[in-house]
């Protein structure tokens, strides 16, 4: 069975600051792994993923992540944090042939002026 | 696009009550989800669904039915409503791999009185 972990449910940063939210994942097998944003009264939208090659993972609105076997673990970084990042961010794994996506609690991100 | 549309998005039940969720896709995906989401808790596998015609229970799903007579529709509902499900539903739908990403609908907010 697959598993995530997203310590910290509340992360705040400063605007301009360097925004990382960390990812853990439990895995037998290689992970397909996926980072999504959820803004206020909607839904789940993609940010970037992972399946295979580049262990660098550029996604949308200048965020990235990088996978690390090793480490089990798939962080998402953005250099300059804006206030429009304000949100909460979720990673999920899942692997090849499974039905369902294990998803972490989620990070809330507040970004001060 | 459309995409993945939820409806109704508010509703207020009284305990005892029922009533049914609608989640419609326009991607000709095969699979479809119901996740609740509460807060702290991430997002909660309520009933999924690999094709027309199937359903299959995920981690929570006392309480709760599906039906996925059409491709594109897939119903969830509540038989006899009680407070603990008062929640944000959320519905996705994936295409046939497991490395593409679900896509949410917006979601329906329900409380049960």
């Amino acid at each position: 069975a697959q598993s995530v972990t997203q310590l910290g449910s509340h992360v705040s940063v400063s605007e301009g600051a360097l925004v990382l939210l960390r990812c853990n994942y439990s895995s037998s097998v290689p992970p397909y792994l996926f980072w999504y944003v959820q803004y206020p009264n909607q839904g789940l939208q993609l940010l970037l993923k992972y399946t295979t090659g580049a262990t660098l993972v550029k996604g949308i609105n200048g965020f990235e992540a990088e996978f690390k076997k090793s480490e089990t673990s798939f962080h998402l970084t953005k250099p300059s944090a804006h206030m429009s990042d304000a949100a909460e961010y979720f990673c999920a794994v899942t692997f090849y042939g499974n039905n369902r996506l294990a998803f972490g609690k989620g990070n809330q991100v507040v970004v001060i002026p | 696009n459309a995409g993945v549309t939820q409806t109704p998005k508010f509703r207020v039940l009284k305990t005892g009550q029922s009533m049914t969720l609608l989640c419609a896709q326009d991607m000709n995906h095969e699979y479809m989800y119901w996740y609740r989401q509460d807060p702290g808790m991430g997002l909660r596998l309520i009933h999924y669904s690999v094709g027309e015609g199937t359903t299959a229970k995920g981690e929570v799903p006392d309480g709760y039915n599906v039906s996925r007579l059409k491709k594109q529709n897939f119903l969830l509902g509540l038989e006899s409503a009680a407070p603990s499900q008062t929640s944000v539903y959320f519905c996705a739908s994936r295409g046939p791999y497991s490395n593409q990403p679900q896509h949410f609908g917006d979601g329906t907010r329900l409380s049960i009185l």
